[in-house]
């Protein structure tokens, strides 16, 4: 298995406080993702880095920011979390540009 | 950020059955088409990597195709069985480096 892990696996927090996920990988890939999965949307891209520093937005980027500071952690905040910010979190990670992405286990996420 | 669609979104089979789905995505600057396999519970995991035209790859009873000039791919599944049921999603990576999910395609396999 990749070695990729996110924490928490499971939060509970309040409307309008910080959050912060993190993904941490141990095998050197250069490529990280974030992602939120919520019923009848599938997997949608939040950001993803293709290296040290190096990120860019997906296609639901609005009230989430990341930093890469070094190539095995990718954390992914919210600044201020709102309810429609529920939803499972996936972290993914890629090597070379033409092989697959392996994935973390999830994180559940509740804003209450 | 690159429209990927697939469908159908639920497909019921009957076991023994073969059956087929369709993804499809802009033709224009592609570099690579994933496709995944989604288990209730768990991670998606890889089937296939596919970079060029015509490309085919198989694994088991699985195999799929691309065709980058109209910009769609098929997955097929041969003789369905119970533990093919699963979502089935693609993914595809264009110009950017972003990997860009369809909704999936859920296959119910029924004995």
């Amino acid at each position: 298995d990749a070695g990729i892990t996110q924490s928490p696996r499971h939060k509970v927090t309040e409307t309008g406080t910080p959050v912060t996920l993190r993904c941490h990988q141990t095998e050197n890939h250069r490529y990280m993702y974030w992602y939120r999965q919520d019923p009848g949307h599938g997997l949608r891209l939040i950001h993803y880095s293709y290296g040290v520093k190096d990120t860019d937005k997906g296609e639901v980027s609005d009230g989430y920011s990341v930093s890469r500071s070094k190539t095995e952690d990718f954390l992914l905040t919210l600044e201020s979390a709102t309810s429609s910010q529920t939803s499972v979190y996936f972290c993914a990670i890629r090597g070379q540009r033409n092989t697959e992405a392996f994935f973390g286990q999830g994180t559940r996420l509740t804003v209450v | 950020i690159l429209n990927v669609e697939q469908s159908p979104q639920s497909l019921h089979v009957q076991e023994g059955d073969s059956t087929n789905f369709t993804c499809s995505f802009p033709s224009s600057n592609f570099y690579a088409l994933h496709w995944y396999r989604w288990e209730t519970a768990k991670s998606p995991e890889a089937l296939f990597v596919m970079t060029l035209n015509g490309d085919e790859k198989k694994k088991g009873r699985i195999s799929a195709t691309l065709n980058t000039k109209e910009g769609y791919s098929y997955l097929y599944i041969k003789g369905s069985q119970p533990e093919d049921s699963a979502t089935y999603l693609c993914a595809s990576i264009g110009g950017a480096d972003g990997l860009t999910f369809g909704k999936g395609t859920h296959l119910i396999i029924q004995p």
